[in-house]
């Protein structure tokens, strides 16, 4: 069974520019989550998807961040216009669908590294 | 609001040596806990994972937690620390009903010959 990948794995852009990000999450997987570490401090949530839906994005930062799903599978999260301080790693996540009080485990890609000169 | 502390920013140890990573958590139901590594250039691998019964719960890579109402607490350890161990780790709990992971800072682990 293939893990959660994530694509590219580096990306240095210009402030002002626009990036966008994919992940591909564990086949079967109806939850997608992105994360995001900032200059060594903790990983941030960001949003979740179930499926196509967007679930909480309260941890988008703001507009500048979009995030789709479309069918349900992979998921993009465009960054437009990037600014200094979006640099960082962001991770992406899945994990199958659970009734309430499932156990929540997430299965991590290799994050892609974003940095913004 | 749920948090999670892990207070050691860096550690190092010898190898051979016994190792213990600390983690605290602040959440108001019974928590779901885990601990990540992550090897440089490598994502975050899984080490293990507490959400109810034995306290004391065994992962991947010689890799256990002891889980401690009274303390909030979830540490790591491994009694006998090997090269290949020098990584950043997380500690992280996770809201069931909201469906995120909320995380430590990490700690790195350095390893000396």
């Amino acid at each position: 069974e293939a893990g959660v990948t994530q694509f590219p794995s580096h990306s240095v852009i210009e402030k002002g520019q626009t990036v966008t990000l994919r992940c591909d999450p564990i086949s079967g997987h109806d939850n997608l989550y992105w994360y995001r570490r900032v200059m060594g401090k903790e990983i941030k949530f960001l949003l979740h998807f179930v499926k196509e839906s967007k679930q909480d994005e309260s941890g988008m930062p703001n507009n500048r961040f979009l995030a789709e799903r479309t069918g349900g599978t992979y998921s993009t999260l465009k960054v437009q216009p990037a600014e200094l301080e979006d640099s960082g790693v962001y991770f992406c996540a899945s994990s199958r669908y659970e009734t309430s009080g499932g156990t929540g485990t997430q299965y991590f890609g290799p994050g892609t590294r974003l940095t913004v000169l | 609001a749920q948090s999670v502390t892990q207070p050691d920013i860096h550690i190092t140890v010898s190898e051979g040596a016994s190792l213990e990573l600390r983690c605290n958590y602040s959440y108001g139901a019974t928590p779901y806990l885990f601990w990540y590594v992550q090897s440089p250039g490598q994502g975050l691998q899984l080490l293990l994972k507490y959400f109810s019964g034995d306290t004391l719960v065994q992962g991947i890579k010689g890799f256990e937690a002891e889980f401690k109402r009274s303390q909030s607490s979830f540490n790591l350890r491994k009694p006998s620390v090997h090269w290949s161990d020098a990584a950043e780790y997380f500690c992280a709990v996770h809201n069931t009903n909201a469906g995120k992971s909320t995380f430590g800072d990490g700690t790195t682990l350095t390893v000396k010959p």
